[in-house]
């Protein structure tokens, strides 16, 4: 059974970046067939899609955050990560990584991580 | 259009049959995906595609499509239903852009 766990800093300084790791286990990320995504939730809103990356190296980005955004992959750990720069007090939110199923006419998320809240402050 | 759109709150007396909407142009397009979220927990997906359920859900979910309106249809409500529920598509321009709705609040009486 594939599960996902973030990991990173909950408390990150305005300016600086963030920094989180999503680690994969008991699936492959190098198996191929999956998009990996992050995706977050402001306090007490709705959820955002960040941006996802596949095993290759490939990655699509949310317009409202690609300039501030990089998703990497480390296949040999099993992990991609998130990095998001010039944070502010906006961007405090539960960070989720996620599994998503390939599909041509459907976006399903069937896995999650149970996210890690972020608080940018001083 | 990017944008998703979902009644703030619903309510459906226990064992009662209730539907959630979701609203927007890229549904004409691209199937919605739906999940429950539990106050603290993250997001459970609960149906996807035409209407398909992720093994270890039951079967009161069920889903639907007409038009730009998708629908989460729960048939027979349990306590256990009440929770947070969120659509989510693909934006209609083409690209890879994911998008979720507001999210609809349901309240089981």
């Amino acid at each position: 059974q594939v599960q996902l766990q973030e990991s990173g800093p909950g408390l990150v300084k305005p300016s600086q970046t963030l920094s989180l790791t999503c680690t994969v286990s008991g699936g492959s990320i190098s198996s191929g067939g999956y998009y990996w995504s992050w995706i977050r939730q402001h306090p007490g809103k709705g959820l955002e899609w960040i941006g996802y990356i596949y095993y290759s190296g490939s990655t699509y980005y949310n317009p409202s955050l690609k300039s501030r955004v990089t998703i990497s992959v480390d296949t040999s750990k099993n992990q991609f990560s998130l990095k998001l720069s010039s944070v502010t007090a906006a961007d405090t939110a539960v960070y989720y990584c996620a599994r998503e199923l390939p599909s041509p006419n459907t976006d399903a998320f069937d896995i999650w991580g149970q996210g890690t809240m972020v608080t940018v402050s001083s | 259009s990017s944008e998703l759109t979902q009644d703030p709150a619903v309510s459906v007396a226990l064992g009662q049959t209730v539907r959630i909407t979701c609203q927007g142009d890229s549904l004409r397009s691209y199937y919605a995906s739906w999940y429950q979220q539990k106050p603290g927990q993250a997001p459970v997906l609960v149906i996807y595609g035409k209407n398909n359920r992720p093994s270890g859900i039951p079967d009161r979910f069920s889903g639907s499509s007409s038009g730009n309106t998708a629908s989460l249809t729960i048939t027979g409500a349990q306590a256990e239903d009440e929770a947070d529920y969120y659509c989510n598509s693909r934006d209609s321009s083409g690209n890879h852009l994911k998008v979720f709705g507001g999210g609809t609040k349901l309240t089981v009486l």
